[in-house]
């Protein structure tokens, strides 16, 4: 089975400061790995995932994760944040085979302070 | 490529009746997945579909959920006897599955159910 965790529902954080937030997985195969934005009354979009591979991966609006095995963990960094990275982001993780299900974490509610 | 449209956006019904949503997937995906997601939450999984086949259900989804995808194209999820808790957002997501690769599931906007 597998299963995320993400801490502090809410981060603030000052524009052009790091963004930073925190996924660490517990998996007992081998994990893929995703971060999923969420804006308001909108579905998921993929920021980025790890499959295999290098571990650390970029994705999407100028965030990018690492992959940790030996620290369980994904975390998900932005060096500058922007006003229109206000949203909820999720953490999620699969099996690397079988029906790829995703587990989610409860997520972080990023405010961006002008 | 359209992406994952769902239908309706959004449904208000009353408790005790029964509702049907819909999700179209992106076109050529295999699989086809339904999460829900309630306030303050991650999505949860429910069920999900590679091609016609429903091959795995979430103990969430109750004998009062149903969901079909004929002939590996659209999908239904339909709740009968709605309850109170059953209000969330219904989200739908679809992925292209071959060998390794395709493990990454694209969602729709969701459907947002209430249940009065």
């Amino acid at each position: 089975a597998q299963s995320v965790t993400q801490l502090g529902s809410h981060v603030s954080v000052s524009e052009g400061a790091l963004v930073l937030l925190r996924c660490n997985y517990s998996s007992s195969v081998p994990p893929y790995l995703f971060w999923y934005v969420q804006y308001p009354n909108q579905g998921l979009q993929l920021l980025l995932k790890y499959t295999t591979g290098a571990t650390l991966v970029k994705g999407i609006n100028g965030f990018e994760a690492e992959f940790k095995k030996s620290e369980t963990s994904f975390h998900l960094t932005k060096p500058s944040a922007h006003m229109s990275d206000a949203a909820e982001y999720f953490c999620a993780v699969s099996a690397s085979y079988g029906n790829n299900r995703l587990a989610f974490g409860k997520g972080n509610q990023v405010v961006v302070i002008p | 490529d359209t992406g994952v449209s769902q239908d309706p956006r959004h449904k208000i019904t009353k408790r005790g009746q029964n509702v049907t949503f819909r999700c179209d997937p992106i076109s050529e995906h295999n699989r086809l997945y339904w999460y829900r997601q309630t306030l303050g939450q991650g999505p949860e999984f429910l069920t999900y579909f590679q091609n016609e086949a429903q091959l795995e259900k979430s103990r969430l989804l109750s004998d009062r959920f149903s969901a079909e995808r004929p002939k590996g194209s659209f999908s239904t999820l339909e709740i009968q006897r709605t309850e109170q808790g059953d209000s969330a957002m219904y989200l739908c997501a679809s992925s292209l599955v071959s060998g390794l690769a395709g493990v990454e599931q694209y969602f729709g906007p969701g459907t947002r159910l209430t249940v009065t």
